[in-house]
């Protein structure tokens, strides 16, 4: 089945340990977004790739670090710099590129960080 | 940039009553406005959605309408259903670039 693939489900870190969540579409969408949600906060933009090999900084990109070397993946650490880094974290991916900015987001099931 | 706000963040209506949640953003070249709606513990789904050369669109019975001008866009759900609770979202996108920002969402409940 087509979709996109985020783990672990649940992770748990102590302090000043980086972390890093997966993220795997097989839906051959362009891009790809990174988005935290916490509680009355809503979902807000990490980081953000449109293409393979780049990648722009969303609302929250403090503390946070992406790479994106294949299409169908886009991983996301979770450094010790992120103050506040206990949230539910989503992927998502959209299948028009750079050209069109416009269409449907797919998300994953989510991956709950917890910081011990 | 675009910055967009929702309204309640929580509500309440009887089965059956019709339930209406308000978005508004801030930047005028913003033209396109999903509605995604999130059950727990699962990633949101995309509901409906409104490009900004039309003020309306409706399916079934969810419809979405949009002032350009105002510059807000709400979604109307009518004839609840108790399969209608769950979290629901608004957001905006504009051809600045391909940021997608989301308001902060709206807990509706369905009262039997």
């Amino acid at each position: 089945d087509g979709g996109i693939t985020q783990s672990p489900k649940y992770l748990f870190r102590k302090e000043g340990q980086n972390v890093t969540l997966s993220c795997e579409q097989n839906l051959n969408h362009d891009a790809m977004y990174w988005y935290r949600q916490d509680p009355g906060q809503g979902l807000r933009l990490i980081y953000y790739s449109q293409i393979v090999n780049d990648f722009q900084k969303g609302d929250i990109a403090e503390g946070y670090s992406v790479s994106r070397e294949k299409k169908e993946s886009f991983p996301l650490t979770v450094t010790s710099a992120q103050k506040n880094p206990t949230a539910f974290y989503l992927c998502a991916s959209k299948g028009q590129g750079k050209a069109a900015n416009t269409g449907e987001l797919f998300f994953g099931e989510g991956s709950r960080l917890t910081v011990l | 940039g675009e910055n967009v706000e929702q309204h309640p963040s929580t509500l309440s209506v009887q089965e059956g009553d019709s339930a209406v949640i308000k978005c508004t953003y801030s930047d005028s070249a913003s033209n396109y406005f999903p509605w995604y709606k999130q059950e727990l513990g699962k990633g949101p789904q995309l509901i409906i959605d409104i490009r900004s050369n039309v003020g309306e669109k409706k399916d079934q019975r969810i419809a979405v309408t949009l002032n350009k001008t105002a510059k807000h866009f709400s979604l109307h759900i009518t004839e609840t259903q108790p399969e209608d609770s769950a979290v629901y979202f608004c957001a905006a996108t504009s051809p600045r670039d391909d940021k997608i920002i989301f308001g902060k969402g709206t807990r509706l409940h369905i009262l039997p």
